[in-house]
């Protein structure tokens, strides 16, 4: 079946530090795959997607490439602020299904 | 322009007693979906339903567990004689039509449920 497997955490960074959280996955056929961020007392909250190989998706300057060769989708920002702190979670939707198989997530804690 | 509301957002229960999650979908959104949060764990899908209809019960445990989404008022999941393993963080999510195969949900804010 399909599976996530995200970056161990809790991360601590300080601010203006780079971030870097993996992700990998294993599905069957061609995956659509997301990042999703939750604030502290929050839902889910959809930070980013990509829906084909190569395609990265991007906003409040978080980045992830969607690697077909390394079945990967790698979180990726350049300089990380006290607001980004959060959990974030790696998904994945493949075939018809409508649900989204999810990662355990990565607590991230950025410090002034 | 409210997103997902899930309550209550915590609940004790003792062992035995039944538990009751609502959940009340963005407006205009017919698709809800459960996703259930063990400690330390990921989101575990539980099931997909439309408007009065279950499409995807696949992640529902076999027995005690039951939700509905009916024609008026919000989806319900119901958990009867509760056991200590069912201590979770109950998330809820919707979607429209739009967002067929993108994967876009939204989501509550979750429940959760302590047993004791």
């Amino acid at each position: 079946g399909d599976s996530v497997t995200q970056m161990e955490g809790p991360v601590t960074l300080s601010e203006e530090a780079f971030l870097t959280i993996n992700c990998t996955y294993t599905a069957t056929g061609y995956p659509s795959l997301f990042w999703y961020v939750q604030y502290p007392g929050e839902g889910l909250q959809l930070l980013l997607k990509a829906t084909k190989a190569d395609d990265k998706g991007s906003n409040k300057g978080f980045e992830a490439t969607y690697r077909k060769e390394t079945t990967s989708f790698h979180l990726e920002k350049g300089s990380v602020q006290v607001s980004d702190s959060a959990v974030y979670f790696c998904a994945l939707s493949s075939g018809s299904a409508r649900q989204l198989t999810f990662g355990s997530g990565t607590q991230l804690t950025v410090l002034p | 322009n409210a997103g997902v509301m899930q309550n209550p957002r915590h609940l004790v229960r003792r062992r035995g007693q039944e538990a009751r999650l609502r959940c009340s979908p963005v407006k205009g959104h017919s698709h809800v979906y459960w996703y259930r949060q063990l400690p330390e764990e990921g989101l575990k899908f539980m099931v997909y339903l439309q408007k009065e209809n279950i499409i995807d019960e696949s992640g529902m445990p076999k027995e005690r567990f039951s939700a509905e989404f009916p024609k008026e008022g919000p989806s319900i999941l119901r958990i009867q004689q509760v056991v200590r393993g069912d201590s979770a963080a109950y998330f809820c999510a919707s979607s429209g039509q739009g967002s067929t195969n993108t994967g876009e949900l939204f989501f509550g804010e979750g429940s959760r449920l302590t047993v004791l």
